[in-house]
């Protein structure tokens, strides 16, 4: 157990929906990632949080956005969902900003139908 | 796009067979770390290597890292059936404010009884 937490495990939904993951770093950890795998793409970087401010973006989406809370949970919005956001979506966390050891939760499979 | 590149993509031994995993990377980095997944499980970190170090050993593996090259290996002595999994290399580079962890597309590797 990484001591990660996201919800919810499996999602499926609706082309044009939106969803909401949910992330809860380990505890004592500033830092949170959000990753997307998909078969076509492998794992893509999609952003970073550290204690509350976005610190680093990678190929996110626009209708994506992602926010970090006061008491470090994260959360990862997906809206105008496409068949192609049908992925594996990790959540990771770290102590620091920069990138020691990642702990990554058991992810949130969406699909999109 | 992936910074780093595996090979092979695909490896099958036998249990108690030597597996080599190699990966090859772009741009300069800060660190190399090699993290496991098993089929539709969250990453779990193996070992880091800072891109001063040569080789760094942990258990029954080992790593290294030729940063003229800019390539590293990932060596797993005696493998067992439950080494079976998917191994991801992925290297840190920072910016002025974050980082980020880019994965590369992963070697499947099958240890058979």
């Amino acid at each position: 157990d990484s001591g990660v937490t996201q919800t919810p495990k499996h999602l499926i939904t609706a082309t044009g929906q939106r969803v909401t993951l949910r992330c809860s770093p380990r505890s004592g950890d500033l830092s949170v990632y959000w990753y997307q795998q998909s078969l076509d793409q492998g794992l893509q970087f999609l952003i970073q949080y550290y204690n509350g401010e976005e610190r680093a973006k990678g190929n996110i989406l626009e209708r994506f956005s992602a926010q970090q809370f006061p008491d470090l949970h994260s959360e990862l919005n997906l809206s105008s969902l496409e068949l192609g956001d049908s992925a594996l979506y990790f959540c990771a966390s770290s102590v620091g900003v920069r990138t020691g050891e990642l702990f990554f939760g058991e992810g949130s499979r969406l699909t999109v139908l | 796009s992936q910074q780093g590149e595996e090979d092979p993509q695909a490896l099958s031994i036998q249990e108690g067979e030597n597996a080599t995993m190699n990966c090859s990377y772009k741009t300069s980095i800060n660190n190399l770390q090699w993290y496991r997944q098993n089929s539709g499980r969250g990453l779990v970190h193996l070992i880091l290597i800072r891109s001063n170090e040569r080789e760094k050993h942990s258990g029954r593996l080992r790593v290294t890292l030729d940063t003229s090259k800019k390539s590293s290996s990932l060596l797993i002595t005696a493998s067992r059936a439950a080494d079976t999994a998917s191994y991801f290399c992925a290297t840190s580079s920072e910016g002025t404010s974050g980082s980020r962890l880019t994965f590369g597309e992963g070697t499947q590797l099958t240890v058979n009884p």
